[in-house]
């Protein structure tokens, strides 16, 4: 059973425009989310967290969403940019050494 | 050096080789994990040091035997592995194990098991 879901594959939205992962996670122990961004022949590059504590979290051109009653989060990159197309993956754990990792959906940002 | 390094980039081995992946973090970091990524599944938890004492070991096969001498090194000694066992091989570090603090990934190693 996967309890952290990325239904989306792939995304491709035009450069200046605002792009948004989305995640599911049906866990409701889980209490510290991560989005991490990977280039290809890298390993994931952390890109922003958000405690269940918090709602909403920003840094920079990226803002990090939590619904907990939906058990849903998303990112939002504004604006988008070429150099932003990578893979996105979403995590979660619940204050344990066990990170559940979705299975990215992948951006494209067109020029 | 900074981050987390994982050598070799690349390994191809046989099913009878024995080989071992490492993997250093200069982070100052407590915690050390080793995952791996299949193509099209998430990824999944091996095995987790904290303070050099193993915390999990995620029902993985005895082929894979970790060891983490010091806080900043970690290994993966592979033997008589199958061609299943082909996949992106990942190494994190974080502050603490048990903590909410971010995982640093390495860049992994591609093994191919032939």
């Amino acid at each position: 059973d996967q309890q952290v879901k990325q239904n989306s594959p792939s995304l491709s939205v035009q450069e200046g425009r605002i792009s948004i992962l989305n995640c599911d996670y049906t866990n409701s122990m889980f209490d510290y989310f991560l989005w991490y961004k990977k280039y290809p022949a890298e390993g994931p590059t952390f890109l922003i967290s958000i405690s269940s504590i918090k709602d909403k979290n920003e840094d920079g051109r990226f803002t990090v969403f939590l619904n907990k009653s939906a058990k849903h989060l998303s990112l939002h990159i504004v604006p988008s940019q070429p150099g932003d197309s990578a893979v996105y993956f979403c995590a979660a754990t619940s204050g344990t050494y066990k990170y559940i990792f979705g299975t990215g959906t992948r951006l494209k940002v067109l020029a | 050096e900074t981050g987390v390094t994982q050598t070799p980039r690349h390994l191809v081995m046989g099913m009878t080789n024995k080989k071992s992946l490492k993997c250093e973090q200069h982070l100052g970091h407590n915690a050390m994990y080793w995952y791996k990524q299949s193509a099209k599944k998430p990824l999944e938890l091996m095995f987790v040091y904290s303070l050099e004492e193993r915390v999990e070991n995620n029902s993985v096969p005895s082929r894979f035997s970790p060891e983490c001498p010091n806080s900043s090194h970690l290994f993966l000694h592979l033997h008589t592995l199958q061609p299943e066992d082909s996949a992106l091989y990942l190494c994190a570090s974080s502050q603490v194990a048990g903590e909410n603090s971010p995982l640093h990934f390495g860049n992994g190693t591609r093994l191919t098991v032939t």
